[in-house]
């Protein structure tokens, strides 16, 4: 079985600056997907950012990147130039086979 | 194009009782993934259905099931409920065959049992 870590219960970022959220997961499987959601307070989770396993080029969007560490089976998201609207609950997946796991998530909290 | 939703938005119930959880999917995506959230745990994936089959189901008791109708809306059914089953219920629906394997989630269903 799949799974994800997120070791970070709570992370605190000042706006404009940069945060990491860390992630590793375990898998046998060496084609899979990674995730990044965002769930803003009673908001619907949104995809953030999506790297497939088999690229080795880190996927970025926008003020989003990840480090995607593949012998490492680590998964982090460097937010920067971080808002006040970035504040939010962040979960990490892996989908492979029609499974699709997350972490257990990681609070952000933006400080003006 | 409409988002997923679900229905109830919240909802009441004592332990013992049972309780049915729908959730229409985006016009067009035939996988239909269902979620536990607790604060605690975190999302916990109870099951995921595509063209009325379940292909993959998480770990949880017996008590939680799941069916896929024709139409590709969902229900999820909690019997005999127990205190710990209070949690925010979350479906998610995938459109198949893309290759991104993006879910688009709902409001969720927030359950309290009593």
């Amino acid at each position: 079985a799949q799974t994800v870590t997120q070791s970070q219960p709570e992370m605190s970022v000042q706006e404009a600056e940069t945060v990491t959220l860390s992630c590793t997961y375990d898998t046998s499987e060496s084609d899979y997907y990674l995730f990044w959601y965002k769930q803003p307070p009673s908001r619907q989770m949104i995809l953030v950012i999506r790297q497939e396993a088999y690229k080795q080029q880190n996927a970025t969007e926008n003020r989003f990147s990840v480090n995607f560490q593949k012998a490492a089976k680590s998964f982090s998201l460097k937010i920067s130039d971080s808002q006040l609207g970035d504040a939010a609950m962040y979960f990490c997946g892996i989908h492979n086979n029609n499974d699709m796991r997350f972490g257990a998530g990681t609070r952000l909290t933006v400080k003006p | 194009k409409a988002g997923v939703t679900q229905t109830p938005r919240y909802l009441i119930k004592t332990r013992g009782q049972q309780v049915t959880l729908s959730c229409s999917p985006i016009s067009g995506h035939r996988s239909v993934s269902w979620y536990q959230q607790t604060p605690g745990q975190g999302l916990q994936f109870l099951f995921e259905y595509f063209s009325e089959t379940q292909r993959n189901k998480g770990n949880f008791p017996g008590r939680f099931s799941g069916r896929q109708f024709s139409n590709s809306r969902s229900e999820m059914n909690v019997s005999t409920l127990e205190l710990g089953d209070s949690a925010l219920y979350l479906c998610a629906s995938s459109l198949v065959g893309t290759g991104s394997y993006e879910q688009y989630f709902g409001p969720g269903t927030r359950l309290t049992v009593t």
